[in-house]
């Protein structure tokens, strides 16, 4: 199963590009997630990639995948103050049905 | 389509009471999972059930009993509640398919034990 660390606090200018950073351990996962979590609210998922993938793009949200050094990493191009929020990334656990999360990674945007 | 509806929303026991939390879906999902959420701890998972009638221990299990009586409903109970369950409890529901898991949660609830 997936174990997944994560570093807990990023600031940015609102307009400039974030990228958050997640290192994981069980390089036989298949998929590997990123969820959102809003002030009051349950967490979303944002977007996924599979292991036989380097890179994923979606709109605005690039998802990076190096499988030699078990990292990935989340990009916002041109970031909003309504992306502050926490951003986990998450691995299938080892019953094989469940997620194991980081702790999340708090996104701060500046005006 | 309310998705994963948590109720209560927000809830304070004492110590040593009981309480039952509800978490009901309406995506025809086969599994269901509740996990707690603390500062600094991120999320981790308590029980989960793959189908209905089955349940299964997550990470974090002691102190907590679930069942799963019907698809739609996934029951959490504190037996004894102690100030150690203080914590926001989130209920999700996913399916198996392309892309693995995708796990939809709901709003989670708020429990303080005094």
């Amino acid at each position: 199963g997936e174990d997944v660390e994560q570093s807990l606090f990023l600031s940015v200018r609102e307009g400039d590009s974030s990228v958050i950073n997640c290192t994981y351990t069980d390089s036989s996962s298949t998929y590997l997630y990123w969820y959102k979590q809003e002030p009051g609210a349950g967490l979303q998922l944002l977007t996924y990639i599979f292991s036989n993938m380097d890179m994923k793009q979606d709109q605005r949200l690039t998802v990076l995948l190096n499988k030699k050094d078990k990292h990935l990493s989340l990009r916002i191009a041109d970031t909003q103050t309504g992306d502050s929020a926490i951003y986990f990334c998450a691995g299938i656990s080892n019953s094989g049905y469940a997620l194991n999360f980081g702790k999340g990674t708090s996104l701060l945007v500046t005006p | 389509n309310a998705g994963v509806t948590q109720t209560p929303k927000f809830r304070v026991l004492k110590t040593g009471q009981s309480m039952t939390l509800l978490c009901a879906q309406d995506m025809n999902h086969e599994y269901m999972y509740w996990y707690r959420q603390d500062p600094g701890m991120g999320l981790r998972l308590i029980h989960y059930s793959v189908g209905e009638g089955t349940t299964a221990k997550g990470e974090v299990p002691d102190g907590y009993n679930v069942s799963r009586l019907k698809k739609q409903n996934f029951l959490l109970g504190l037996e004894s509640a102690a100030p150690s369950q203080t914590s926001v409890y989130f209920c999700a529901s996913s399916y198996f398919g392309t892309g693995g898991v995708h796990l939809h949660f709901g709003n989670g609830t708020r429990l303080t034990v005094t």
